[in-house]
């Protein structure tokens, strides 16, 4: 079965420092990991996708890693702003179940 | 193009009530997935439906159900609805179904908050 975890669960850091989170992930024959931005009360907004076959994804400030031979992946935002409070899930996609296996979760609070 | 939307926003039933849940897909998506979000479990699949089927089921008891529309619109059903159904239920679409090797994503909407005394 595939767990997915996520640590910390709870992140808080000043204005303009990068931020750190991690996903780890139990069984590594995944097609896919994404990480999501939940706001308060909404849904998910999909930040970065990358493939089982990439190493890692960039998206503005955001860039985000993969290795699957140690379930780990990370994302970095760089230069944090106070825009940046949210959320962060990242989910892994495998073939078995054909779904979304998403972690718990990091709450981010970016102080100004 | 307009996003995924969902209603109602919110929702508040009573025990043992029954409830159905709206998912309008983006224009072209053909695939709508369902999720659970409680703060004890976190996310969790329900059900995916593409093109009129149920493509892949989560660990859910019977009580949850959906169907899915031929203009892609989807529905999901709680029958008999007990305390620890309340919850923020998602959905998402995508342009292809799941099972295409996971090259799909999926945009989610922002959720019905559903509350059950």
């Amino acid at each position: 079965k595939q767990e997915v975890t996520q640590i910390p669960a709870a992140l808080s850091v000043p204005e303009g420092e990068n931020l750190v989170l991690n996903c780890s992930f139990t069984d590594s024959a995944i097609y896919n990991l994404q990480w999501f931005r939940q706001d308060p009360g909404k849904g998910l907004t999909s930040l970065l996708l990358i493939q089982s076959s990439q190493r890692e994804q960039t998206s503005g400030r955001l860039n985000a890693s993969l290795d699957k031979s140690s379930g780990r992946s990370t994302l970095y935002i760089a230069a944090s702003q106070p825009g940046d409070s949210a959320t962060y899930l990242c989910a892994v996609f495998k073939a078995a179940g054909n779904k979304l296996t998403f972690g718990g979760g990091t709450r981010v609070l970016v102080k100004p | 193009k307009a996003g995924v939307t969902q209603t109602p926003r919110y929702l508040i039933k009573t025990r043992g009530q029954q409830v159905t849940l709206s998912c309008s897909p983006i224009s072209g998506h053909r695939s709508v997935s369902w999720y659970q979000q409680t703060p004890g479990q976190g996310l969790q699949f329900l059900f995916e439906y593409f093109s009129e089927t149920q493509r892949n089921k989560g660990n859910f008891p019977g009580r949850f159900s959906g169907r899915q529309f031929s203009n892609s619109r989807s529905e999901m059903n709680v029958s008999t609805l007990e305390l620890g159904d309340s919850a923020l239920y998602l959905c998402a679409s995508s342009l292809g179904p799941l099972t295409s090797g996971g090259q799909e994503t999926q945009y989610f909407g922002p959720g019905t908050r559903l509350l059950v005394l």
